[in-house]
């Protein structure tokens, strides 16, 4: 079975500029959720999905932060313009049960 | 609010020695505890999960307790091995399809 899909796997921007990373989840795995990790410290939920609807966004910075999953199956998140403090690994995670969560191996993201 | 504290930050041990790394959480709704192992460069690799139905799940060398009562879990790593070396995060879902809280995260360290 594959795993969680994304891309890219890095990415350095200027502040003020804008990104988007794609996710690609499990087949089949109707949960996707946009996870935050600063370094040093464990992953933070940004956004999650069921379907193509959103369930939490409570933690999304929504002044620069968006992130969409039309037909329910890929989605993308997208800053913009990015601040300095937005340096982190952006995780995508999925899931079928609503327990068990699988991530992807995460975009490492640079803003200079 | 929803809490997760992990200790230590840091263990180190020598390969073939026991490594045990606790957690507790504040929301005494959570009802399921999976631990997650990230290795540098890599997203958070599932490892093992415990409902709150249970008391103890073993997986040939690891293992996790619950205490439901004190609010908190812990994981035992029996004849660590090298390859054992990584982050750990341990982390609290409050409840079925909702969003995970995280621990700051353990890095061990085996040494050979």
């Amino acid at each position: 079975e594959a795993g969680v899909a994304q891309s890219p796997r890095y990415k350095i921007i200027e502040k003020r500029q804008s990104v988007a990373f794609w996710c690609n989840p499990i087949s089949g795995h109707a949960t996707l959720y946009w996870y935050q990790q600063i370094l040093g410290q464990g992953p933070k939920l940004l956004i999650q999905f069921q379907n193509n609807g959103v369930v939490d966004d409570s933690q999304l910075p929504k002044d620069r932060f968006s992130a969409e999953r039309l037909k329910g199956v890929d989605s993308t998140l997208k800053i913009q313009p990015a601040k300095l403090e937005d340096s982190a690994v952006y995780l995508c995670a999925s899931s079928w049960t609503g327990y068990e969560q699988y991530f992807g191996p995460g975009t490492r993201l640079t803003v200079t | 609010g929803e809490n997760v504290e992990q200790h230590p930050s840091t263990l180190s041990v020598q390969e073939g020695d026991s490594a045990v790394i606790k957690c507790t959480y504040s929301d005494s709704a959570s009802n399921y505890f999976p631990w997650y192992k990230q290795e540098l460069g890599k997203g958070p690799q599932l490892i093992i999960d415990i409902r709150s139905n249970v008391g103890e799940k073993k997986d040939q060398r690891i293992a996790v307790t619950l205490n439901k009562t004190a609010k908190h879990f812990s994981l035992h790593i029996t004849e660590t091995q090298p390859e054992d070396s990584a982050v750990y995060f341990c982390a609290a879902l409050y409840n079925q399809g909702g969003k995970l809280i995280f621990g700051q995260g353990t890095e061990l360290s085996v040494k050979p």
